[in-house]
């Protein structure tokens, strides 16, 4: 089974800084989907954002943004500007591309500092 | 309305009863999951379906048993409920056809077995 580590259980940000989230997988396939969840006090998981492994641009969203680096098996996150609500666990997930199944990281918790 | 709902909620049980925990979808996706959430571990995955004819057990499938009674509806059984069962449990829906293979996930229900 593929493996997703996130070794950061715990960041914090200023409000309106940066702050980047680490991800490393371990897979020996090619192609693949890569995906980042948030999960705020409600619970509620949320795609934040995705990236297909073929795809050499990193997948972008608003103030979200990927750096996928392919041969490190690397997929950070970085929230830009960030905001009170931005404030989370934030998972990292894989997916095979034939694949059936999802496997996720232990989270990140994210504190904003306002 | 949400499009992945499940019931209960939040639900408080005994060591050894029974208890079912339902997740029905207006996505119209194939592929439903069971996920446990427990603090430092991620997203576990329980079991998984293609179809109503199809049930695939998951990472932790011990304990845990369901039914896909229609393509909208999944719901997961805890046939003799034990205390490290107590966590958050997330069902989740994704498409064969759907591009970019993404999980959608319901709120979750709490569950705690005392």
């Amino acid at each position: 089974a593929q493996t997703v580590t996130q070794s950061q259980p715990e960041m914090s940000v200023q409000e309106a800084e940066t702050v980047t989230l680490s991800c490393t997988y371990d897979t020996s396939e090619s192609d693949y989907y890569l995906f980042w969840y948030k999960q705020p006090p409600s619970r509620q998981m949320i795609l934040v954002i995705r990236q297909e492994a073929y795809k050499q641009q990193n997948a972008t969203e608003n103030r979200f943004s990927v750096n996928f680096q392919k041969a490190a098996k690397s997929f950070s996150l970085k929230i830009s500007d960030s905001q009170l609500g931005d404030a989370a666990m934030y998972f990292c997930a894989y997916r095979s591309y034939t694949g059936n199944q999802f496997y996720f990281g232990t989270g990140t918790s994210l504190t904003v500092i306002p | 309305d949400a499009d992945v709902t499940q019931t209960p909620r939040n639900r408080i049980t005994k060591t050894g009863k029974r208890i079912m925990l339902e997740c029905s979808q207006t996505k119209g996706h194939d592929r439903m999951y069971w996920y446990r959430q427990d603090p430092g571990l991620g997203l576990r995955l329980i079991y998984y379906s293609f179809d109503v004819k199809d049930i695939n057990k998951g990472e932790i499938s011990d304990g845990y048993s369901v039914s896909r009674q229609a393509q909208a509806k999944f719901s997961l059984s805890l046939e003799s409920a034990i205390p490290n069962q107590t966590a958050l449990y997330f069902c989740a829906t994704s498409d064969t056809q759907q591009e970019r293979k993404t999980q959608y996930f319901g709120p979750g229900t709490r569950l705690l077995v005392l």
